[in-house]
Order: structure tokens, then sequence, then C-alpha cells
């Protein structure tokens, strides 16, 4: 079956380590996203992507970084510029036109040790 | 500033009861709208979709919304709520209405069910 498969399913980063969260996608969709979910606070678009090689920054990307160098693959780093990463992450896509929304992975949580 | 409000941040309703879940947004033009559901720890399912036509869309699960232009609203309905129906509800706008598909979402409304 199609998907998107997020790993790991819980990450742990210590204070000033950089961690990359992995999303993959077999779907042939070449829309890819990464929102970052707290508590009470809805989904926050992190970055985006269109095509390969291709991305945008979305609200909140500031300490985060992404790389699209293949269509299924669009990994998400957290670095240590990023104060407050303990949240939960989710990965989404979808193919770029009407009646098409996106699809999500099961997310990844991040704590800081 | 445009934004997706869902203005209950948690509902309780018993079992077999009906369901009404509130979304409204603040944009211009129509946008395209979603509802999402998250059950604890997963991903988001979507459960409908509105772009244009009929505004009174059916989704998975027994759901349904209604689009209401003069109130703003995409609110979600359930004739008769399933013990399994508890879980986190999202409501996501597409403000371009162009199939862009930078979603803006609400900031969700769980749902408890008494059996």
């Amino acid at each position: 079956d199609g998907g998107i498969t997020q790993s790991p399913k819980y990450l742990f980063r210590k204070e000033g380590q950089n961690v990359t969260l992995s999303c993959e996608q077999n779907l042939n969709h070449d829309a890819m996203y990464w929102y970052r979910q707290d508590p009470g606070q809805g989904l926050r678009l992190i970055y985006y992507s269109q095509i390969v090689n291709d991305f945008q920054k979305g609200d909140i990307a500031e300490g985060y970084s992404v790389s699209r160098e293949k269509k299924e693959s669009f990994p998400l780093t957290v670095t240590s510029a990023q104060k407050n990463p303990t949240a939960f992450y989710l990965c989404a896509s979808s193919v770029p036109g009407r009646d098409q929304p996106q699809h999500f992975g099961d997310g990844t949580r991040l704590s800081i040790l | 500033a445009q934004s997706v409000t869902q203005p209950d941040i948690h509902i309780t309703v018993s079992e077999g009861a009906s369901l009404e879940l509130r979304c409204n947004y603040s944009y211009g033009a129509t946008p395209y709208l979603f509802w999402y559901v998250q059950s604890p720890g997963q991903g988001l399912q979507l459960l409908l979709k509105y772009f244009s036509g009929d505004t009174l869309v059916q989704g998975i699960k027994g759901f349904e919304a209604e689009f209401k232009r003069s109130q703003s609203s995409f609110n979600l309905r359930k004739p008769s709520v399933h013990w399994s129906d508890a879980a986190e509800y999202f409501c996501a706008v597409d403000p371009s209405g162009a199939g862009s598909y930078q979603l803006t979402f609400g900031k969700g409304t769980k749902l408890s069910v008494i059996p």
C-alpha cells in the first residue's frame, strides 16, 4: 500500500545537537510538507516543497532546515538554533491541483534530554 | 489577519448523541476547506473536503459538513456518535482557493465520548 513513512517514531536530542527526521513517501506526490504540532496549537507549517530541488519556508522555519534531492524523500533537520524543539512533527504530501488533499504520516515525537 | 477558528477546545458527548463541531474562517474569497481527524499519537486522516458546488458535503465515517458563505463557517456534523469517534478534529483552510495546499489549521477540538 502507498503511504508516508516517518522515522523514528520517538527521538531524543541532547542540548546543542542537530537531529534529522526522516520522511519517505511512495505515493508519487510532487509536493511535501513538514508541520510542527504542539498541544492546543494545531499544526504549523515549517517548510514545504512543490518539486525536487526546491523548497520554501513556512510560518516557523527558524531553527529548521530541509532538503529535497529525491521526489520521495523530504528530511527535516532540527538544528541547535531551535530553542524549543520538543514537539510532534508531521510530514505530509500531496499532488498539486484541485481535489487533492494532503496525506499525512504518523509523526515523530522529538524530546530534549 | 487571516485565520481559522475552532471555538470549542473540548467537547464531550454521549454515545448515540448528535455532534456538531464548529469552524469559522476569516478570508476574503471562498477558500478550499477540509476536516481532518487525529487519533492520539497518529497522523491526520481526511474526513471530507469542500471546493465548490453543493454546500453540504459527505465524508467518511458518517460525517458531513455544511459550508455557509454568509457565516464564513464550515461546521462538521454527525447524527449519532460512536465511541470510536473519540479523537481530535482539525478544520483546515487553503486560503488561496487555487489548490496550492499551504494549509492553515485551526487549533483543534478534542472529542470525548461517554459510553
